[in-house]
């Protein structure tokens, strides 16, 4: 039981480059979401997801895409890569509408230079 | 909108003694869920312990307990015996009990714990 993975783990960027981080599950989890981590800030919800097919903006969804084809995977598309965009990116999991605490994946940390 | 605070940047602590992070919130919601998450040097995010809004009782996980004060909108993490294993990142966060799209986690800003031997 994998849990929650995410790839790749460190990747540098230039600015204005696109790229897409990769997150799966194998828990049939409903829920998805993404998460950027930056010093002094917590973390912040980027974009979620109720289900296959469905997907809504978090707290700072700006320069981020997302899509939900599948209950396990979620990927995250950063279109025009910027410097305000070096953060660590975390994706989670979770049952909806319970105590469970969500899974998380061990982090994706971007630099754009 | 729920908003999570913790108004400790950084702790300090010394080995096998206790500390107390602070943690409050605010909603207008009757049924949520409160959390501790650990975050050690290695990034990865660990459940520490659980609180559901409607259950009176404190929640208890070995050396960690929460003081869970629901008029106050205060959940405060203790951790006893502190080891330097328990030296990390704290968050504390919210959810909502009602599913769908309230189902987001809304973290606080952290609380970084120092574990001196």
């Amino acid at each position: 039981n994998a849990g929650v993975t995410q790839t790749p783990k460190f990747q540098v960027l230039k600015t204005g480059q696109s790229m897409t981080l990769q997150c799966a599950q194998d828990m049939n989890h409903e829920y998805m979401s993404w998460y950027r981590q930056d010093p002094g800030m917590g973390l912040r919800l980027i974009h979620y997801s109720v289900g296959a097919g469905i997907t809504d903006q978090g707290e700072v969804p700006n320069g981020y895409n997302v899509s939900r084809s599948t209950t396990e995977d979620f990927p995250l598309r950063l279109l025009s890569a910027a410097p305000s965009q070096t953060s660590v990116y975390f994706c989670a999991s979770s049952w909806g509408g319970t105590v469970d605490g969500y899974t998380f994946g061990s982090g994706t940390r971007l630099t754009v230079v | 909108a729920q908003t999570v605070t913790q108004s400790q940047p950084e702790m300090s602590v010394q080995e096998a003694e206790t500390v107390t992070l602070s943690c409050t919130y605010d909603t207008s919601e009757s049924d949520y869920y409160l959390f501790w998450y650990k975050q050690p040097p290695s990034r990865q995010m660990i459940l520490v312990i659980r609180q559901e809004a409607y259950k009176q009782q404190n929640a208890t996980e070995n050396r960690f307990s929460v003081n869970f004060q629901k008029a106050a909108k205060s959940f405060s993490l203790k951790i006893s015996d502190s080891q330097l294993g328990d030296a990390a990142m704290y968050f504390c966060a919210y959810r909502s009990g009602y599913g769908g799209a309230t189902n987001k986690l809304i973290f606080g800003t952290g609380t970084l714990l120092a574990v001196q031997p």
